[in-house]
């Protein structure tokens, strides 16, 4: 059975801080890792990450997957309070399915 | 990426009824799946809504109490039957892109009573 976790569960600091969540995984075919940010109801594409793109960045916003440790991190530089949010990680597999992890909920504080 | 709607967005509704969610696309799409979101937890696979066959629900779900339509690629319904409290979640459906991203509908918030 697949699965994925996430840390911390909770994280709070202050704006202008700079934040790294994690994300572990077990997946039998890895095909790609997807992060996704969650305010109110729908989770808000971020990134992709795959064998042929390890690292991705946007903004304030990076990722980075490391194959040999099965892990991902997301980091956020400069936070602001509109990135307090609900960030999760899911693994695709080579059945298409995503698997989710439980979450990182992080609070920037103004 | 698509952009994909959901209705109702929420719904209070009572033990014992069933609910249909819709799900529409503006663009073809290949994979659709439903998801729910129990509160407080993470998402979970219900289902992949398959155009023009039965859908493949994941272990814990049955079609006769989640039964999911598919009439053409644009389009989905998912029908939560006979609901008990324990129903209330928010639900959610998804597209796959031919890039392989995911992405997701802005989910409908059903409160069961």
């Amino acid at each position: 059975e697949d699965k994925v976790v996430q840390s911390p569960l909770s994280l709070v600091v202050h704006e202008g801080d700079t934040v790294t969540l994690n994300c572990s995984y077990e997946v039998t075919n890895f095909r790609s890792l997807l992060w996704y940010k969650q305010e109110k109801k729908a989770p808000t594409f971020l990134f992709m990450l795959t064998s042929s793109g390890i690292e991705k960045k946007s903004g304030r916003l990076s990722s980075i997957l490391d194959k040999k440790e099965l892990s991902s991190i997301l980091n956020i530089t400069a936070t602001q309070t509109g990135d307090s949010a609900i960030y999760l990680c899911a693994v695709r597999n080579a059945g298409n399915m995503l698997t989710f992890g439980g979450g990182t909920r992080l609070m920037v504080k103004p | 990426s698509a952009v994909i709607s959901q209705k109702p967005s929420r719904d209070i509704c009572q033990r014992g009824t069933s609910l249909t969610i819709q799900c529409q696309v503006d663009s073809q799409v290949t994979m659709m799946f439903w998801y729910r979101q129990q509160p407080g937890q993470s998402l979970t696979l219900i289902a992949t809504a398959n155009q023009g066959s039965e859908a493949t629900y994941e272990s814990g779900f049955v079609i006769d109490k989640f039964p999911i339509s598919r009439p053409n690629l644009t389009f989905s319904t998912l029908t939560v039957s006979n609901m008990s409290p324990e129903d209330s979640s928010i639900y959610l459906c998804s597209v796959e892109s031919v890039s392989y991203e995911q992405y997701f509908g802005p989910g409908t918030r059903l409160t069961v009573t």
